[in-house]
């Protein structure tokens, strides 16, 4: 299956910095990317619709001012926290669907856990 | 407004036993599903997918699953369970009307193999 990577995997902060994630399609082309999180023993939410060059599409709720989404590629979307604080502490996880659509499985990265001190 | 639901938090099994992870769906037209599995601070890897033809799929690991259109099913189903499948199992579904990209997830399932 295709391969998407995620970096960094752990990442540790102070209160009050950014931190940026980047989601990478190894040996694809992904004009859409999905970036969500997972809070502990709990589902996936959905955050944004990542669309390489326009606009992320967030859902309800989410903050566009606080998870910035660039989508500068067609294989890299960055997720950043802009001023984190501890409540933002969680597992964000990106995906990523072949541009050629296909048969429609989505491939994750494999996580990255964001702890806010 | 589409939608999954995974009725059971957790499901134990005995090592060699078959299991069943259940999964119910709600879509306005016809549907895409998934199984993905998760793995303690890992992201989710996909196991299978029914889009079309045979009611049964089969996936990676021994896993497979059957899509029942009138009990809008698709349960997760492996004939011998191995401890290392313990971990976190997630039903996905894509409502395929209207180009709809969205997928959505269940709750999760852990499933305990006991050894």
């Amino acid at each position: 299956g295709a391969v998407v990577s995620q970096h960094p995997s752990r990442v540790i902060c102070k209160s009050g910095t950014s931190v940026k994630i980047e989601c990478r399609s190894l040996d694809f082309q992904a004009t859409t990317m999905f970036w969500y999180r997972q809070f502990p023993k709990q589902s996936l939410m959905l955050m944004a619709t990542s669309n390489e060059g326009s606009k992320a599409t967030y859902e309800q709720g989410v903050e566009k001012d606080k998870f910035l989404i660039n989508h500068a590629s067609l294989t890299l979307s960055t997720l950043t926290v802009t001023s984190a604080h501890p409540e933002d502490s969680s597992f964000y996880i990106c995906s990523a669907r072949d541009s050629g659509w296909g048969s429609g499985e989505l491939f994750f990265g494999e996580g990255s856990r964001l702890t806010v001190l | 407004a589409q939608s999954v639901a995974q009725p059971e938090d957790q499901v134990n099994v005995a090592e060699g036993n078959p299991l069943t992870v259940k999964c119910t769906y709600s879509v306005s037209g016809n549907p895409y599903l998934f199984w993905y599995v998760q793995y303690p601070n890992r992201g989710l890897q996909f196991l299978l997918k029914y889009i079309t033809g045979d009611n049964l799929v089969k996936g990676s690991y021994g896993f497979e699953a059957e899509f029942n259109k009138s009990q809008t099913s698709f349960h997760l189903k492996k004939p011998s369970a191995l401890v290392s499948d313990s971990a976190l199992y997630f039903c996905a579904v894509r409502d395929i009307k209207g180009g709809y990209q969205k997928v959505t997830f269940g709750t999760g399932t852990k499933l305990q193999v006991i050894p």
